[in-house]
């Protein structure tokens, strides 16, 4: 199983929609989840933190299932810009130190349409 | 005023050849990452260093040799470049919490590495 697995995509949505992604982790022992957007040709950017109780940020809320390992992204009235790449983020506990290197999802590509 | 800045950011270059990529930030973090992110944009960690001091080293072969001069910088050096070297080079930095947990990573803008 995939340390952070999510939908590919493209997800194809018209302007206003609202769109939810998916991503679910392998690691229980996991302690930190993000959200993170990637333009096309552009470095990644953090979008949110994703908190046990779960958090909103204007048209953006994140979920955090620990039970089911699982973490979602929900987008309301999509604008344009939100035409990106969304990459789920998760921390996972490295094999030989005490470290902790984030693993990121391959992401979910979002195309909003006028 | 560029938090994360990396030079060169485009690099074509001969497979056997040897090569850097240098990075720096200004953002006074402890930690600096080098990730790369192959054509499937499959983006995976390389190195971290902490306070110049190396803390992570993925399965990375050791024709790459990362390199920290003071915390400000995290430089990259490249032997022996091979076809399948071909990725986008991600540098980043972040303050890290106690605990293992994180905050934010900030980005480099990437150098595209081209090897012919």
């Amino acid at each position: 199983r995939k340390e952070v697995e999510q939908d590919p995509g493209p997800f194809n949505v018209p302007e206003g929609a609202t769109v939810a992604f998916n991503c679910t982790y392998s690691n229980s022992a996991s302690q930190s989840f993000f959200w993170y957007r990637q333009d096309c040709r552009k470095e990644p950017k953090l979008l949110m933190s994703v908190y046990s109780s779960g958090n909103e940020d204007g048209r953006f809320t994140a979920q955090l299932n620990r039970a089911s390992q699982y973490i979602s992204l929900l987008i309301r009235d999509s604008k344009l810009s939100d035409s990106a790449t969304y990459l789920c983020v998760v921390n996972y506990k490295a094999r030989n130190s005490g470290n902790t290197p984030l693993v990121f999802g391959k992401g979910t590509r979002l195309s909003v349409i006028a | 005023d560029t938090a994360v800045s990396q030079t060169p950011k485009y690099l074509v270059t001969q497979m056997g050849n040897d090569k850097s990529i240098k990075c720096e930030q200004n953002l006074g973090h402890d930690t600096m990452y080098w990730y790369k992110q192959d054509s499937k944009k499959f983006l995976k960690i390389m190195f971290s260093y902490n306070n110049k001091e190396l803390i992570i080293n993925e399965t990375v072969p050791n024709r790459f040799s990362p390199k920290s001069p003071d915390k400000a910088h995290l430089n990259l050096h490249i032997n022996s470049l091979e076809l399948g070297d071909s990725a986008v080079y991600f540098c980043a930095s972040s303050q890290d919490r106690a605990g293992g947990l994180y905050n934010e990573q900030f980005f480099g803008p990437g150098t595209r590495l081209t090897v012919l």
